[in-house]
């Protein structure tokens, strides 16, 4: 049973234009990520976020932005997007920050395509 | 700094045997926690099995279990009586509390598993 929603499920856009993802998860947890994941299927923590705080922030470029007005949102916006942005972006949870033996539970991803 | 290895990029297997996928690690951290997750042909993400870096036995869930040999940081996962269904990506990921508690994931092991 999915509990990890995120919006949408792909989007096709220009270089240079907005994109904004969504993601909320309805496991009543702490903490919240974005990974992106690229067509090799690498997979590489972006942003962590512990009850609406950014706790993590690895090296990404500035024209990525997330936002969490409450625990159980986190999204993510990319202005002027260039096409190495292309790739699946997954929303994950986690019960709590510090929680290392947890599991991390992963939402369906959205799918950008920058043309 | 956290690295994780899956040398093997594709496996194939029939039905009905069992499998081994290879994973290694590196960590300067004493304690820590390492995870298989395994991604399906639609991308969903889910987990499936935890070794917990101080626990000496292998860790066990079903069909799935954990070869951990702790002096070669190799974190091997076995799948017996394989099914058509466990076709998909199988990842190995490492979380420690020195890289502020973030995921990193191995390339992933692509796996087929054939009639």
């Amino acid at each position: 049973e999915t509990a990890v929603f995120q919006t949408p499920n792909y989007h096709v856009t220009q270089v240079g234009n907005e994109v904004s993802f969504n993601c909320k998860q309805t496991l009543g947890h702490d903490t919240m990520y974005w990974y992106k994941q690229d067509s090799k299927k690498l997979l590489k923590i972006m942003f962590s976020y512990n009850n609406k705080q950014l706790i993590v922030n690895e090296t990404v470029p500035r024209r990525f932005s997330p936002q969490s007005s409450d625990k159980a949102h986190l999204n993510l916006r990319i202005k002027s997007v260039e096409p190495e942005d292309s790739a699946v972006y997954l929303c994950a949870s986690s019960p709590t920050w510090g929680a290392d033996y947890a599991e991390q539970f992963f939402g369906p991803g959205t799918r950008l395509t920058v043309l | 700094a956290q690295k994780v290895t899956q040398t093997q990029t594709s496996i194939s297997v029939m039905e009905k045997t069992t499998v081994t996928m290879d994973c290694v690690y590196e960590t300067r951290d004493s304690s820590y926690f390492l995870f298989w997750y395994k991604q399906t042909a639609s991308g969903e993400i889910v987990f499936l099995i935890r070794q917990d870096s101080y626990k000496k036995e292998n860790a066990t869930e079903g069909h799935y279990s954990l070869n951990f040999q702790k002096p070669k940081s190799s974190i091997g996962l076995i799948i017996t009586a394989t099914q058509i269904e466990d076709s998909a990506v199988y990842f190995c990921a490492m979380r420690a509390s020195s890289s502020f508690s973030k995921l990193v994931f191995g390339q992933g092991t692509s796996l087929s598993v054939v009639p």
